[in-house]
């Protein structure tokens, strides 16, 4: 079934360790993105990837990190995880950076 | 940047009609996009508008006025699963998405 999953799909996480967040997508969509859904503030946008082997800042980059090897592929890593990380996290995909996006199911994570 | 702005919750009766209205102040200007978020659920994709004017598409249609900065999303023949999150986001210059916080709509039988 094409579409775009997300691993883990929630996690509780110690301050200070490093975790990476896990998106794949099967749709061979040349661009992807990864938001963070906080209560009050909506999505935001952490990092894109237009194409692979490209990779961009979004809105509120800091303290995250991505890369994009291939097109399928679109992990991001949090070096050392801090408690304003605590958040659902939702990789998106889109054909051409202009076009819809569709949306993975989210990873819930939780820092202490 | 982008300041974009909807309702945090409406209430409607299960057969009615219920318009979600989104104002943005965007420094460029690549069309609007509504996304339908259940609780606990990921965004899906409701409807794109990039020129002036009406888009209708089933029970639910999506307006645009660039020159006003103004769009709104219809919801119309309102039934119990239309209860969810009403995402506006504008696309701006570079291709990237803004989102507003998203209007909860409870549709009350």
């Amino acid at each position: 079934i094409a579409g775009i999953t997300q691993a883990p799909t929630s996690q509780i996480l110690a301050a200070g360790r490093r975790m990476t967040l896990r998106c794949t997508q099967d749709m061979r969509h040349n661009a992807m993105y990864w938001y963070r859904q906080d209560l009050g503030l909506g999505l935001r946008l952490i990092h894109y990837s237009n194409t692979a082997g490209t990779t961009g800042k979004g809105e509120v980059p800091d303290g995250y990190s991505v890369s994009r090897a291939n097109t399928d592929d679109f992990p991001l890593t949090l070096a050392s995880a801090v408690p304003s990380q605590t958040s659902v996290y939702f990789c998106a995909s889109s054909e051409r950076e202009h076009n819809e996006q569709f949306f993975g199911p989210g990873t819930r994570l939780t820092v202490l | 940047g982008q300041n974009i702005d909807q309702p945090t919750e409406m209430t409607a009766t299960e057969g009615a009609i219920v318009q979600i209205n989104c104002t943005y102040q965007t420094s460029g200007f690549n069309g609007l996009f509504w996304y339908q978020q259940h609780a606990g659920e990921a965004p899906t994709f409701l409807s794109y508008n990039v020129l002036d004017g009406l888009e209708e598409k089933g029970r639910f249609s999506s307006f645009l006025s660039r020159s006003k900065g103004y769009s709104y999303l219809l919801l119309k023949e309102l039934q119990m699963k239309d209860s969810a999150s009403y995402l506006c986001a504008v696309c701006s210059n570079d291709y990237k998405l803004s989102f507003g916080a998203g209007t909860t709509v409870t549709v009350r039988a």
